[in-house]
């Protein structure tokens, strides 16, 4: 059974850090590109940025690019998000998502349960 | 503002058909596959369509994807109380190197 397990949400102040962390299990990690995907609260999905496989390929949304860091540990078969300099605008819901097939970027058949980040002072 | 074009919301009856339209450019539906996810309340979205028009296993057959240009489709026949819920169209755009999302449509079974 696929499983993506997020965690490192929480409250922080603008300006701050957090990282997240996907633990995931079930599937051949190290095969398939990862994403985060977040939803601020009452609002539609954004996508925040993936990795490729091996994790030389990073992709970013303009809004993130500069602030966040994804990377990947495929021994460990878990997905991180580093988010510096965060704003009052990154408080969302931040999903791990794990594409469909090998080499896509953008298709994500399971994802994890999510975790809160709250940015306010 | 979302790059992909979604209707706020639909409605129907339990047992009819409804359609939600999902429109957008070249640069990415026009180019790349379409996908559609189902958002039950306080839950993550589930995938509902990839590829256009497939459905995972464990999706029921009354749920369809079909693309045509720069417009997907997601219908749903023999509603059901249980379907209300957030839909989400998806895709990739090759000129932001980004995924990108619709803004939504909640689906409401009177």
């Amino acid at each position: 059974e696929v499983q993506l397990l997020e965690s490192g949400g929480g409250l922080v102040q603008p300006g701050g850090s957090l990282r997240l962390s996907c633990v995931t299990s079930g599937f051949t990690f190290s095969n398939y590109v990862m994403s985060w995907v977040r939803q601020a609260p009452g609002k539609g999905l954004e996508w925040v940025s993936g990795i490729s496989d091996s994790g030389g390929s990073t992709l970013y949304a303009d809004s993130v690019k500069g602030r966040f860091s994804i990377s990947r540990d495929n021994l460990q078969d878990t997905l991180y998000l580093q988010m510096n300099s965060l704003r009052v605008d990154d408080t969302a819901v931040y999903y791990c998502a794990k594409s469909s097939r090998l080499l896509e970027w953008y298709q994500y058949d399971y994802w994890g349960q999510g975790t809160l980040v709250t940015v306010s002072s | 503002q979302s790059v992909l074009t979604q209707p706020p919301s639909v409605s129907a009856a339990p047992g009819q058909r409804v359609t939600i339209s999902c429109s957008g450019t070249t640069s990415n539906i026009g180019n790349n596959y379409v996908s559609w996810y189902q958002q039950l309340p306080g839950t993550a979205p589930k995938l509902l369509i990839y590829d256009n028009n497939k459905r995972p296993s464990g999706i029921p057959d009354r749920f369809s994807g079909s693309k045509s240009g720069t417009s997907a489709t997601l219908g749903i026949t023999g509603l059901q109380t249980g379907d209300e819920a957030d839909y989400y169209c998806g895709t990739w755009d090759d000129g932001l190197r980004a995924g990108v999302f619709g803004g939504g449509t909640k689906l409401t079974v009177l």
